[in-house]
């Protein structure tokens, strides 16, 4: 089955500098990556997904980035604010069936 | 419309009771899946619905574990004999549809269950 795999697993940066958070999977058949941003306490919210077809999305101060020969993805967050501080988590899924999850990366801006 | 609901919010259960967890996906949706989130971990896949076919349980880790979706809509996860290591977040989702992909799945909340 899939597997996928993020790192940094803690990531604290300056409030204004960019942030970079990779993840890799394993399942070839994969073909549709979203990422969470999950504040304490609350629900996984999306923030941005790309698929297997496109090798790389952008959203305001948010990017995406895939490499579909390496089995690689990433999220780019620029101009970072102290209300970026979360736990993100990547996601891989083949056809919008099962996410599978990786384990995390808390994001700490510090002012 | 509304997001995707679950209730309880949170749920203290005594070792060895029965719970039931219910969540509304957001309406239309067709796909529905369950999650399980321990703490400082990332959502782990329980079980998964289209309409009300029950495709993929894989993700359940034993038999005391038990999903419907009989109407293909409301769906509830029910705990049997509840263990300590049972205590998480239960997280729900759902999207659009399924076949395809791009198809965004979005969260309820979550039920946090505490087995003491």
């Amino acid at each position: 089955g899939e597997n996928v795999e993020q790192h940094p697993s803690t990531l604290s940066v300056q409030e204004g500098d960019s942030a970079v958070i990779k993840c890799t999977y394993s399942d070839s058949a994969s073909n549709y990556f979203p990422w969470y941003k999950q504040e304490l306490g609350k629900r996984p919210q999306l923030i941005i997904d790309i698929r297997s077809n496109v090798g790389e999305k952008k959203d305001q101060r948010i990017a995406v980035t895939l490499n579909k020969t390496a089995k690689h993805f990433s999220l780019h967050i620029t101009e970072t604010q102290p209300e970026d501080s979360a736990v993100y988590f990547c996601a891989a899924s083949t056809d919008g069936q099962n996410f599978v999850f990786g384990p995390g990366t808390r994001l700490s801006v510090l002012p | 419309g509304a997001g995707v609901s679950q209730s309880p919010r949170y749920k203290v259960a005594k070792r060895g009771q029965d719970v039931a967890l219910r969540c509304d996906p957001i309406s239309g949706h067709v796909s529905l899946f369950w999650y399980q989130q321990a703490l400082g971990q990332g959502p782990e896949f329980l079980t998964y619905f289209q309409n009300e076919a029950q495709l993929d349980k894989s993700g359940l880790p034993s038999d005391r574990f038990f999903a419907e979706r009989p109407e293909g809509s409301v769906s509830t996860l029910k705990i049997q004999r509840t263990q300590q290591e049972d205590s998480a977040v239960y997280l729900c989702a759902s999207s659009y549809d399924q076949g395809a992909p791009g198809r965004k799945a979005f969260f309820g909340q979550g039920t946090r269950l505490t087995v003491v």
